[in-house]
């Protein structure tokens, strides 16, 4: 079963609106880490959030945690079409960083 | 796509044939990792190494083998492909855990499209 699971499988909205993707995971973790892939490519990091971490940014990005949950989201405000992509969320599982399981991703479009 | 290369970038073969993708890094990345990819199954984890000729296995192993004998090549072999095996396959590298972090940002090379048939 996966570790990561990503709410909603997809998403469309206008350009311009932000776009929230949420990923629930069952285990205790050390950190978690978004991935952004575009259609045919490998998969680029977004940002990482430690444990410890409750909310952090990079850019137009930000990432909650909520440990006791066990969820995190990603918000990217002020949308662009080059924001069309799948997001992955990835956590260690706990196994102390040497594997990664990822979640099956949110497919966001992002209309012009 | 940080120094990694995945050869080939296509290939179509037939059940029962032995088939070897090959992942290459420039990076000098201690840790190298070979994933499948499939519809509503996200990326899962197939085998992993932690060195030269120190590996693991993932999620799901069964039917694939690897081999590291250099720093910067990781191989993935599947003996006697079957259809199931028909997938994307990304290969990652990350630098490995370092003192007091356990961080693991991964690097994915651009993947390989391979068709069983």
């Amino acid at each position: 079963s996966q570790q990561g699971e990503e709410d909603p499988q997809a998403l469309s909205i206008q350009e311009g609106e932000n776009a929230t993707m949420n990923c629930s995971y069952k285990t205790s973790i050390n950190n978690l880490q978004w991935y952004r892939q575009n259609s045919g490519r490998g998969l680029v990091h977004l940002i990482l959030i430690r444990s410890n971490e409750r909310e952090k940014h990079s850019g137009r990005l930000r990432v909650t945690l909520d440990t006791s949950k066990k969820s995190s989201s990603l918000l990217i405000t002020a949308s662009r079409a080059a924001d069309t992509a799948s997001y992955f969320c990835a956590t260690d599982a706990g196994t102390g960083g040497f594997k990664t399981i990822f979640g099956a991703g949110t497919r966001l479009f992002v209309k012009a | 796509d940080a120094g990694i290369t995945q050869s080939p970038r296509h290939k179509v073969t037939e059940t029962g044939t032995p088939v070897t993708l090959r992942c290459h890094q420039t990076e000098n990345h201690r840790y190298m990792y070979w994933y499948r990819q499939d519809p509503g199954h996200g990326l899962r984890l197939i085998h992993y190494s932690y060195g030269v000729k120190d590996t693991d296995k993932g999620e799901v192993s069964d039917g694939y083998s690897v081999s590291r004998s250099k720093t910067e090549d990781f191989l993935l072999t599947l003996e006697s492909a079957t259809s199931s095996q028909t997938s994307v396959y990304f290969c990652a590298i990350s630098e490995g855990l370092t003192s007091g972090s356990l961080d693991n940002e991964q690097f994915f090379g651009p993947g390989t499209r391979l068709t069983v048939l």
